[in-house]
């Protein structure tokens, strides 16, 4: 039973476009979500956040827009650049335990 | 300020035999996660602590896995006897309290 849901295992992006990642959950008691960006070999790491309470956040070319009703999520990377080929995890917690649900990733291919 | 640590990095055994991974999490993060990521697939929690308590254990394979962290600070988790199976790469991460995780570079177990 997957609750976070990353349908698209790739995607390639012409540098400087935009990039667009999608996730879907299922669980309503989530209500706090983070992508996570992960290069071979390293552990993931920490690229931005948003609590159920907001719809939107953004940092610097990244930005996740949450709609609660479609229990769907996005990240957007504007300009994509080709150090953002990496492999992009979503992932959520609810209120109860804060634990992480990850989905599978989403390959992210920056063409030059 | 210095990352996660995990050793070692490769390991590779024959199915049957014993294997142990060490994590030293970043200084003052009181919780500490290992995480099994199996290739393909996102990260998911094996253990989670709180200091040298267990939070949660409710996905460790008990009867050949197990964890401990002696005096809340390092950790280790051990397999025995390792099943072809268990060939993943085991992640360990660490917060203050129920903050963002930060990973490690995990371990990449090869089980023959």
């Amino acid at each position: 039973d997957q609750q976070v849901k990353q349908n698209s295992p790739s995607l390639s992006v012409q540098e400087g476009r935009i990039s667009i990642l999608n996730c879907d959950y299922t669980n309503s008691m989530f209500d706090y979500f983070l992508w996570y960006k992960k290069y071979p070999a390293e552990g993931p790491t920490f690229l931005i956040s948003i609590s159920s309470i907001k719809d939107k956040n953004e940092d610097g070319r990244f930005t996740v827009f949450l709609n609660k009703s479609a229990k769907h999520l996005s990240l957007h990377i504007v300009p994509s650049q080709p150090g953002d080929s990496a492999v992009y995890f979503c992932a959520a917690s609810g209120r109860s335990n804060y634990q992480l649900i990850w989905g599978a990733g989403t390959k992210l291919i920056i063409k030059p | 300020e210095a990352g996660v640590a995990q050793s070692p990095r490769y390991k590779i055994i024959e199915k049957r035999q014993s294997v142990a991974f060490w994590c030293n999490p970043i200084s003052g993060h009181a919780t500490l996660y290992w995480y099994q990521q199996i290739l393909g697939q996102g990260p998911k929690l094996l253990i989670q602590f709180q200091n040298n308590g267990v939070v949660d254990d409710s996905q460790l394979p008990k009867d050949r896995f197990s964890a401990e962290r002696l005096k809340g600070v390092d950790s280790t988790l051990k397999i025995q006897p390792a099943k072809l199976e268990d060939s993943a790469v085991y992640l360990c991460a660490s917060s203050l309290l129920k903050d963002t995780q930060y990973f490690g570079p995990g371990t990449r177990l090869t089980v023959l």
